[in-house]
């Protein structure tokens, strides 16, 4: 069935170092591609989202890649601060119109 | 402006028991789901409401039932709780089903003895 694929599991940086979470997805009809930040106890929040007619999108120090021949998009933080530690979830839809599936997670802790 | 308000936030069950776990939304959203969070699997879709009258089976349905009461209310029951239901719950909407944000309540953590 279709799934997505999150890498890394964990991931560590100094604060001010970039990081990149990276994700696959097996359904070539999926079109929206969200990203969700869950810091520990909270609900998840949206950060930023792509669809498939564009390849990339910046908000601040947050940006997202999008490579559709090859399935997979990219998280990008610049600059990272310690309120960025927290849990970051990529999602894709099932088919053009379904529902979203989430990957798994990447646990994300920036060391001031 | 509330947004999304699911209670309980905490419950204890023993096996067997039976439980609803409450969700309202006051964004006039038309679409509400449920999922479940367990540690190392992300979030999985146990059920949701496309619009006020319809409800579908996500991912993991099983030994679950929705209701849909109006726009605003969507609930989750549990009518025989097991040890593998114990997970935190988020409840969720949206504007409609296949666009764009979803809003997610501040959780409810089961356990199940």
């Amino acid at each position: 069935g279709e799934n997505v694929e999150q890498h890394p599991s964990t991931l560590s940086v100094q604060e001010g170092d970039s990081a990149v979470i990276k994700c696959t997805y097996s359904d070539s009809a999926s079109n929206y591609f969200p990203w969700y930040k869950q810091e520990l106890g909270k609900r998840p929040q949206l950060i930023i989202d792509i669809r498939s007619n564009v390849g990339e999108k910046k908000d601040q120090r947050i940006a997202v890649t999008l490579n559709k021949t090859a399935k997979h998009f990219s998280l990008h933080i610049t600059e990272t601060q310690p309120e960025d530690s927290a849990v970051y979830f990529c999602a894709a839809t099932r088919g053009s119109q379904g529902n979203l599936i989430f990957g798994k997670g990447t646990k994300l802790s920036v060391k001031p | 402006n509330a947004g999304v308000t699911q209670t309980p936030k905490f419950q204890v069950l023993k096996t067997g028991q039976s439980m609803t776990l409450q969700c309202a939304q006051d964004m006039n959203h038309n679409s509400m789901y449920w999922y479940r969070q367990d540690p190392g699997m992300g979030l999985r879709l146990i059920y949701y409401s496309a619009s006020e009258g319809t409800t579908d089976k996500g991912e993991v349905p099983n030994g679950y039932n929705v209701s849909r009461l109006n726009k605003r209310e969507f609930s989750l029951r549990l009518e025989s709780a097991a040890p593998s239901q114990t997970s935190v719950y988020f409840c969720a909407s949206s504007v409609n089903w296949d666009t764009g944000e979803l809003f997610f309540g501040e959780g409810s953590r089961l356990t199940v003895l």
